[in-house]
């Protein structure tokens, strides 16, 4: 069975400061391991995704996450925080089950960005 | 190419009415799922269907909740007769593999 853990609902930075959203998984199979992001009255967007390869995988927006198979984490960083990335980001994991991948969210963690 | 469309956007109906909610996946997406998000909490799995069959309805709430996927193309989400804590934003997402792509979601609030 595959579950997520995101530590923090609610996560404040100041503009041009690093954000770091945390993000820890268990699986007992090998697995695949995404970031979500909501903006206010929209859909789910895909940040990023890890499947197999490189362990430091980049996503749009200058996001990057990196997966530790020792840590079982997949924390989202970005160097320096924008105005527009205030939103909601999922971290989610999903395995082959039945023929289809269900994905398994986190509970989410909403930024804020102040000026 | 076309996104994964939802309709309506946001419904807003009394308890023990029926709603129908509708999702339109990417052409040629085998795999559609359904997902719900009630009251902030985190976003569950309801069902899962390859072309129109259910693979794994293990989500389900329970048998007010009827989802079809008519000639493997869009899918439906009927709730009869709907609770007060059926609340919630109700996504849909289609796949070709392993990667889903998700629609905006339907907004519904029970009253």
């Amino acid at each position: 069975a595959q579950s997520v853990t995101q530590l923090g609902s609610h996560v404040s930075v100041s503009e041009g400061a690093l954000v770091l959203l945390r993000c820890n998984y268990s699986s007992s199979v090998p697995p695949y391991l995404f970031w979500y992001v909501q903006y206010p009255n929209q859909g789910l967007q895909l940040l990023l995704k890890y499947t197999t390869g490189a362990t430091l995988v980049k996503g749009i927006n200058g996001f990057e996450a990196e997966f530790k198979k020792s840590e079982t984490s997949f924390h989202l960083t970005k160097p320096s925080a924008h105005m527009s990335d205030a939103a909601e980001y999922f971290c989610a994991v999903s395995a082959p089950n039945t023929g289809g991948f269900k994905t398994i969210f986190g509970a989410g963690t909403r930024l804020f960005v102040k000026a | 190419e076309a996104g994964v469309t939802q309709f309506p956007s946001h419904s807003v109906i009394e308890k023990g009415q029926t709603v129908t909610l509708r999702c339109d996946p990417i052409s040629g997406h085998d795999n559609l799922y359904w997902y719900r998000r009630v009251m902030g909490k985190e976003i569950k799995f309801l069902l899962h269907f390859v072309k129109e069959s259910k693979q794994d309805e293990s989500g389900m709430p329970n048998n007010r909740f009827l989802a079809e996927r008519t000639g493997g193309t869009y899918s439906t989400l009927k709730v009869q007769p709907a609770e007060l804590e059926d609340s919630g934003v109700y996504f849909c997402a289609s796949s070709p593999y392993y990667e889903q792509y998700f629609g905006p979601g339907t907004r519904l609030t029970v009253t």
